[in-house]
């Protein structure tokens, strides 16, 4: 069975730093996909980043890049200029590509910047 | 466009009563999903519905009931609140079986006393 660990329940990062959250996840897989989504205290769950593993290329959105690692099956979001509304929980979630397309997400890493 | 909509957003329940949480979403999309979120636990998938007309367990089905009304609407049923299921209540929709991007709706704050 797939799992996924967050081992960071909690950072901190002063505004315009930079801050990296880990994920790393467990899958005998070859193809899949990684996700980053952010929970604000809005509770709105809002997808920031999402990686096909096939692709050796990382991917990017603004401010927000992933290093993904599959043979060391990591999979770090770094958030470059940290601004206030980043602020919130952050969840890494894994999906197979085949059979059964269900989420499986780690507990959560909560994030909070800093003026 | 309003995405994935859930009602109600707040409930407070008495231990052994029923009630059924609403889900539409107007993406056209043909799965949806409801979780639950516990403090520390992350979100943890309840029943999903890969297509309209076909529904199946998640990881923690117990105590619940779907139902897929149309490609819409997607409805979570408790139907003898326990405390323990007092949580936070999300559902998600995609495309379709197979891809990969869930949206989700702002979720349900259920508390069973």
């Amino acid at each position: 069975a797939q799992t996924v660990t967050q081992s960071q329940p909690e950072m901190s990062v002063q505004e315009a730093e930079t801050v990296t959250l880990s994920c790393t996840y467990d899958t005998s897989e070859n193809n899949y996909y990684l996700f980053w989504y952010k929970q604000p205290p809005s509770r709105q769950m809002i997808l920031v980043i999402r990686q096909e593993a096939y692709k050796q290329q990382n991917a990017t959105e603004n401010r927000f890049s992933v290093n993904f690692q599959k043979a060391a099956k990591s999979f770090s979001l770094k958030i470059s200029d940290s601004q206030l509304g980043d602020t919130a929980m952050y969840f890494c979630a894994f999906m197979r590509a085949s059979g059964t397309y269900k989420y499986i997400f780690g507990t959560g890493t909560r994030l909070k910047v800093l003026a | 466009n309003a995405g994935v909509t859930q009602t109600p957003k707040f409930q407070v329940l008495k231990t052994g009563q029923s009630m059924t949480l609403q889900c539409a979403q107007d993406m056209n999309h043909n799965s949806m999903y409801w979780y639950r979120q516990d403090p520390g636990m992350g979100l943890r998938l309840i029943y999903y519905s890969a297509s309209e007309g076909t529904t199946d367990k998640g990881e923690v089905p117990n105590g619940y009931n779907v139902s897929r009304l149309n490609k819409r609407e997607f409805s979570l049923r408790l139907e003898s609140a326990a405390p323990s299921q007092t949580s936070v209540y999300f559902c998600a929709s995609s495309g379709g079986w197979g891809t990969d991007t869930q949206y989700f709706g702002p979720g349900t704050r259920l508390t069973v006393l």
